[in-house]
């Protein structure tokens, strides 16, 4: 198995930019994606393959993918953004998340 | 789109087994794709217990293989999942998702499941 660091939180003011980092030794070798998480909801995909977006995503939520570390951008949040937000990996048929980033929008 | 969702008993008792089945639709489980199970303990992150090829393939998270088995049965477009000798810390809600290579594009709602006497 392999692990993914995420910060457990980061506060943003509306409009500005929100950067969520994950980072680990296999994101070297593989695509990173992210999951957004609102309360008493299931994970919504919003990145894959590094920084595709699935069709609805807003163009805000982008990604990227350098070295051993990932990061989900979110330019100009919004209050509807303030989420759990978690990555994830797959390696050799092991899936690996991150341990999740509260973003609050203040 | 693919819709998923879990079924199965909300309290199991500690040293039993926990058995849950994710039934597909709008797909047939026999056309593809890779079917998984995560988890999510109370207030916790997300934990990927394992996934199932279509054809029964499977691959389980390294931390979990000794006490489970998934199965797939694509008479009833379904697949299964049981976890032996639980205790408090298999209490979470379960997620069945359908699996491309790299990520998992559709969820379930989730089933809570309690382990507790």
């Amino acid at each position: 198995s392999f692990e993914l660091t995420q910060p457990p939180s980061l506060s943003v003011s509306p409009g500005q930019t929100a950067s969520v980092t994950c980072s680990g030794d296999k994101l070297r070798d593989t695509y990173a994606c992210w999951y957004q998480q609102k309360p008493g909801e299931s994970p919504l995909l919003v990145i894959y393959q590094d920084n595709k977006r699935p069709s609805g995503i807003p163009e805000r939520f982008s990604g990227s993918n350098s070295g051993n570390t990932a990061t989900l951008t979110i330019s100009g949040t919004q209050a509807m953004d303030e989420a759990d937000y978690y990555c994830q990996a797959w390696d050799s048929n092991v899936v690996a998340f991150g341990g999740g980033t509260k973003l609050t929008v203040l | 789109q693919v819709q998923l969702q879990e079924s199965g008993p909300g309290l199991v008792k500690p040293s039993e087994t926990l058995s849950l089945t994710c039934t597909v639709s709008a797909y047939s489980i026999s056309s593809g794709y890779y079917w998984a199970w995560i988890r999510q303990a109370p207030g916790k992150g997300l934990e990927w217990i394992g996934s199932i090829y279509h054809s029964g393939n499977t691959y389980y998270n390294p931390s979990l293989e000794s006490r489970l088995t998934m199965s797939v049965d694509t008479s009833k477009n379904q697949f299964s999942l049981k976890l032996k000798s639980v205790t408090a810390a298999d209490t979470a809600l379960y997620y069945c998702a359908s699996k491309q290579t790299y990520y998992f594009d559709y969820w379930g709602q989730g089933t809570l499941v309690t382990v507790s006497s």
